[in-house]
């Protein structure tokens, strides 16, 4: 059974920086892309970003690029999110996902974690 | 690549069929044929769920009353008969190339 647990949300100020994990179970990790996606209070889906299963590629979502920066250690079935420079609007829940054929289809969802920039 | 989703909001009577549409300021078929456009759905209060993807293939354990479909920029997605457990917001996302794309949702609510 496929589980994806996200921490490391909280209330932060501006400027500061947070880190989010998702540990997985249930799968082969190592062998699936995963990505972020958060969504601020009351809004749509952002996609964040996305690292291939072995981590040789990352890509960003333009409004998070240079800030944030995601990372993997498989040896350990977990997902990072180091965010730095947090602004008011990175507020969120921020969601990780599991890339079942690579090309963006997110077959399976954490329940997420609150990040909340404020001042 | 900006996804544009029509209606916002979607009133439906359950039973009634309902229609969404979703489309991309360029093509997502590639050059194999491929459509690379995914279907959520997020029930109020839940994580979003997939519901089709590759533009009309449905994920696992999704019923046959959804269906997608639609090539290069127009896609539909399709909801035979609505039932009580369809109600939620419905995202179409682009997966051809980064950084991904979803359209801003449609709100399939209870007429």
């Amino acid at each position: 059974q496929v589980h994806l647990v996200e921490s490391g949300g909280g209330v932060v100020q501006p400027g500061k920086s947070l880190r989010l994990s998702c540990v997985a179970s249930g799968f082969t990790f190592h062998t699936y892309g995963m990505h972020w996606v958060r969504q601020a209070p009351g809004k749509g889906l952002e996609w964040v970003a996305v690292i291939w299963f072995d981590g040789s590629k990352k890509y960003y979502g333009d409004s998070v690029k240079g800030r944030f920066s995601i990372s993997r250690d498989n040896a350990q079935n977990t997902m990072y999110l180091q965010m730095n420079n947090l602004r008011a609007d990175d507020t969120a829940r921020y969601y990780c996902a599991r890339d079942y054929g690579g090309y963006g289809d997110l077959d399976y969802w954490g329940q997420g974690t609150l990040v909340n920039v404020f001042s | 690549i900006v996804m544009t989703q029509s209606p916002h909001t979607l009133p439906v009577t359950p039973g009634e069929p309902a229609s969404i549409s979703c489309r991309s300021s360029q093509s997502l078929r590639d050059s194999n044929g491929y459509n690379f456009l995914d279907w959520y759905l997020q029930r109020p209060g839940q994580s979003p769920q997939l519901l089709i993807y590759l533009g009309s293939t449905r994920a696992s354990g999704v019923p046959d009353r959804f269906s997608g479909s639609g090539s290069g920029t127009d896609f539909t997605l399709k909801i035979s008969r609505v039932e009580a457990d369809d109600f939620g917001v419905y995202y179409c996302m682009q997966g051809l190339q980064t950084p991904y794309t979803f359209g801003q949702g449609t709100k399939l609510d209870l007429k």
